[in-house]
This record gives C-alpha cells, structure tokens and sequence, in this order.
C-alpha cells in the first residue's frame, strides 16, 4: 500500500520569497515520486518527477524536488516565488518496482503569493 | 488530437438520473485512469484500465458507479440513480508505461447533481 502527505493545504509566500511544499510518502516498494501543478479550472500537469538515479530532479518554471529515502520525503522547492506560480500542487507516488498500478495523490497545497 | 480529451466539460443533471462520462486518452497510451476531486479534496482514486488486464475497481466508491474501456481506447464512466454528493470533477489521465510513469490529464468533466 502507498500513500502520501502533503504538510499544509495552504501555503503563502511573497513574491520573490522560497517556495517549500512538503511532501512526505508510504511505500513499500521502491517509490516513483511525481509533483503535478493544477491552475485554475485546468487539468493537472506534470511539474517534475523521480524515477531512478540523480536524487535532485529539475523540472518546469524553476522547480527542483530532492528525494530523501531516510526520510521518506520528496519536498518541492522554488527560490524565488513568481506570481504565475499561484496554484495547487499535488504529490504522488506511484510503483517504481513494476512501473504498473495506480498513482496515490495527496490532499494537495494551494501555493498563494503575495505581491 | 495530442492529449487526453474528457467529454461533457460541464453536465448539470438531477437526482436520480444516469450519467455518461467519456474520455478519449492520448494515442498508443495502454493505461487509463479515472479519478474525482471534489470540491476541496484531493484525487480520489476511483479505477485503473491497463492493456488488456482485468481493471483495478477497488476505487469506485458504490455499485451506482461503473466504467468500461472499448478497443482499449475510449472509456466511459457511467454513475446511475446520481446523488447530490456526486457532484465533482471526474478527471481521466493516461500513460504509457514504457516512457516513465507520469500521468497525462485531461481537464476534467464537472458533475453537478441538483
């Protein structure tokens, strides 16, 4: 069984200010670990994934997300905070063992940024 | 088209009626997944198609709610006798499990139950 953990459904910074969404997943088997972005009335977008390899993963508009196996957890973080970047944020893990199965999302973060 | 297409975008029904739902996934993709997110919520996880294997139902909430794939393409979820706390939006993805795991979305089909 998997799940994930999305520490606080909000989140404000200002502009400019470090953007930090914590996630925190449950696998029993060795994780695929997915941040996926939803703006208003769309559709969820992939904003970067792990798979296997490098722990640090790059992804879209100035995202990285570092994969801690000790600490179970797959944190999204941005060092300057853009207004374009207000939107919810969603955490998943999928089974890396197989690349088979159902995605497990969290509650998700709602990213709020201040002028 | 090149990605995921949901038809209705928006369906306003009453109580106690059947619903159809569709989606039409990205080309070539074996895997399709249906999922809700009400108002509010997170992605609740609802069924899972892949290839030609029996589908994962363990997220269908009722028997009131059913899916089936066609051809291993379109899919259709179907809610019968809809109830007021059906009302959300039904989100289908795809993916192609030989090119890593993410989920492709489309943008949702809107129940509202009055």
């Amino acid at each position: 069984a998997q799940s994930v953990t999305q520490l606080g459904s909000h989140v404000s910074v200002s502009e400019g200010a470090l953007v930090l969404l914590r996630c925190n997943y449950s696998s029993s088997v060795p994780p695929y670990l997915f941040w996926y972005v939803q703006y208003p009335n769309q559709g969820l977008q992939l904003l970067l994934k792990y798979t296997t390899g490098a722990t640090l993963v790059k992804g879209i508009n100035g995202f990285e997300a570092e994969f801690k196996k000790s600490e179970t957890s797959f944190h999204l973080t941005k060092p300057s905070a853009h207004m374009s970047d207000a939107a919810e944020y969603f955490c998943a893990v999928s089974d890396g063992s197989t690349n088979a199965g159902k995605s497990t999302f969290g509650d998700g973060t709602t990213l709020t940024v201040k002028p | 088209g090149a990605g995921v297409s949901q038809s209705p975008s928006n369906k306003v029904t009453e109580k106690g009626k059947d619903v159809e739902l569709r989606c039409d996934p990205i080309s070539g993709h074996t895997a399709l997944y249906w999922y809700r997110q009400s108002l509010g919520q997170g992605l609740e996880f609802l069924i899972y198609f892949q290839g030609n294997s029996a589908p994962d139902k363990s997220g269908l909430p009722s028997d009131r709610f059913s899916a089936e794939r066609t051809g291993g393409s379109v899919s259709t979820l179907t809610i019968q006798r809809t109830q007021q706390e059906d009302s959300a939006v039904y989100l289908c993805a795809s993916r192609n499990p030989d090119r890593g795991g993410e989920l492709f979305f489309g943008e949702g089909s809107r129940l509202t139950v009055l």
